[in-house]
């Protein structure tokens, strides 16, 4: 049983698409992370959520909690926006975080 | 500047030799937290450190094989022991809730990419 799902699992894109990757969880939860996992596995955090809506450059997330569900768009994607995009969710009991398998996304020129 | 520092940030490795892994954190903390992401899965927790007491193991992970420091609020190492190409994955260590000003980047180390030869 996977707490957290995320769809698609791989995505390829032409350069300038609007991108959305979803996430959906079935704990209740204190806060929902996005990172994101470069081709050589360096990983980066690009937001945490723990309601609503936030906004860097071409990145936005949403969270909807009674839902269980986020997103995270990409707008006027580019190539060096290819990397694996994770959702890692902070379930309420506890601290420790579960992780989606993670969406592979390809930004094509 | 990032929170948390996690070094090495890669490595490539004899079979039966060992690595430690570092993750230093510029806050203390009470406990921190060491993943492992083995090619195409998800990341799984290994186990969970506390200051001043032995590490915490999942299922299916043993002291033996990836002992834990802790030595003080800020800083823990994950050694990955006697390592076999199995042990080839992504170590990631991170941290619980700092304050509600954390910013974003400081719940995650960059992770070290370990390839076992």
């Amino acid at each position: 049983k996977n707490e957290v799902e995320q769809s698609p699992q791989n995505l390829t894109a032409q350069e300038g698409e609007f991108i959305t990757i979803n996430c959906s969880y079935s704990v209740g939860i204190s806060a929902l992370h996005w990172l994101q996992q470069h081709p050589g596995g360096g990983i980066v955090s690009l937001f945490m959520l723990s309601s609503g809506k936030k906004k860097h450059g071409r990145l936005i997330a949403t969270i909807n909690i009674q839902e269980k569900h986020s997103s995270l768009h990409i707008t006027a994607s580019h190539p060096r926006d290819s990397a694996v995009y994770i959702c890692a969710v902070l379930p309420n009991t506890g601290n420790q975080f579960y992780f989606g398998t993670g969406t592979s996304l390809t930004v094509i020129p | 500047s990032a929170v948390i520092s996690q070094k090495p940030s890669r490595d490539i490795c004899q079979r039966g030799t060992s690595l430690t892994i570092q993750c230093q954190v510029d806050s203390q903390v009470t406990m921190m937290f060491w993943y492992r992401q083995q090619p195409g899965q998800s990341l799984t927790l290994i186990a969970t450190a506390n200051q001043g007491s032995e590490a915490t193991y999942e299922s299916g992970f043993v002291i033996d094989k990836f002992p834990i420091s802790r030595p003080n609020l800020t800083f823990s190492t994950l050694t990955v022991s006697n390592m076999s190409p199995e042990d080839s994955s992504i170590y990631l260590c991170s941290v619980d809730r700092l304050t509600a000003l954390t910013p974003t980047e400081a719940f995650f180390g960059q992770g070290t990419r370990l390839t076992v030869v």
